[in-house]
């Protein structure tokens, strides 16, 4: 069963601005990820952050992670046309398990 | 290769056929994973393989659905007797070791199994 929930589930933004993402677990965690789709393709690793990190950075990427709340969220600055695509969070509870995603958030970034 | 391989890009099939999916993970990834995208967006786990044994198959439908990675060959899933909640995109995926890598996973272009 899906154990994420991403929100929200549409954002349309100007290019140059921020989005931010959110998603929601309901089981503890090792690991949550986030990942990329492109229409009509397979996903993309951006970045993963461990249960006993709460902050990382790659890039035009921040990610944040609160186990107490159990939920992630992602930022991605200064957005540009190319990062229109389906962002979705990923968690998984050991090494190469399964992972458990979310629905996913549609991002239109409007040159 | 460097990609995970997936075949066919498409595959149409009439209700009550056979279909069959093929992965070629990435070389020296020892784990892959099958996965089901409905509606393009919720993701349904199917079955792993850890090299040709099947590592976790909780989420493998009881009937018609079997899957194998054999040696020097591509992985397969087999859908028997198709029927049309079965059309979605079937994503495969392969992580190296896990003292390699956190479970990062990566994943082909998918198949788009239409059932008719």
């Amino acid at each position: 069963s899906q154990q994420g929930e991403e929100d929200p589930q549409a954002l349309s933004i100007q290019e140059g601005e921020n989005a931010t993402m959110n998603c929601s677990y309901k089981t503890s965690i090792n690991n949550l990820q986030w990942y990329r789709q492109n229409s009509g393709r397979g996903l993309v690793h951006l970045i993963l952050i461990r249960s006993n990190e709460r902050e990382k950075h790659s890039g035009r990427l921040r990610v944040t992670l609160d186990t107490s709340k159990k939920s992630s969220s992602l930022l991605i600055t200064a957005s540009r046309a190319a990062d229109t695509a389906s962002y979705f969070c990923a968690t998984d509870i050991s090494g190469n398990t399964p992972l458990v995603f979310g629905k996913g958030t549609r991002l239109s970034v409007i040159a | 290769g460097e990609e995970v391989a997936q075949t066919p890009k498409h595959l149409v099939r009439g209700e009550g056929q056979k279909a069959k999916l093929y992965c070629a993970p990435i070389k020296g990834h020892s784990y892959v994973f099958w996965y089901q995208q409905v509606l393009k967006n919720e993701f349904k786990f199917l079955i792993s393989f850890q090299n040709e044994n099947v590592f976790d198959e909780t989420g493998m439908p009881k009937e018609r659905f079997s899957a194998k990675c054999l040696p020097n060959s591509p992985c397969s899933l087999e859908i028997q007797a198709t029927k049309l909640e079965d059309s979605a995109v079937y994503f495969c995926a392969s992580s190296p070791p896990h003292f390699v890598a956190k479970n990062i996973q990566y994943f082909g272009a998918g198949t788009r199994l239409s059932v008719l």
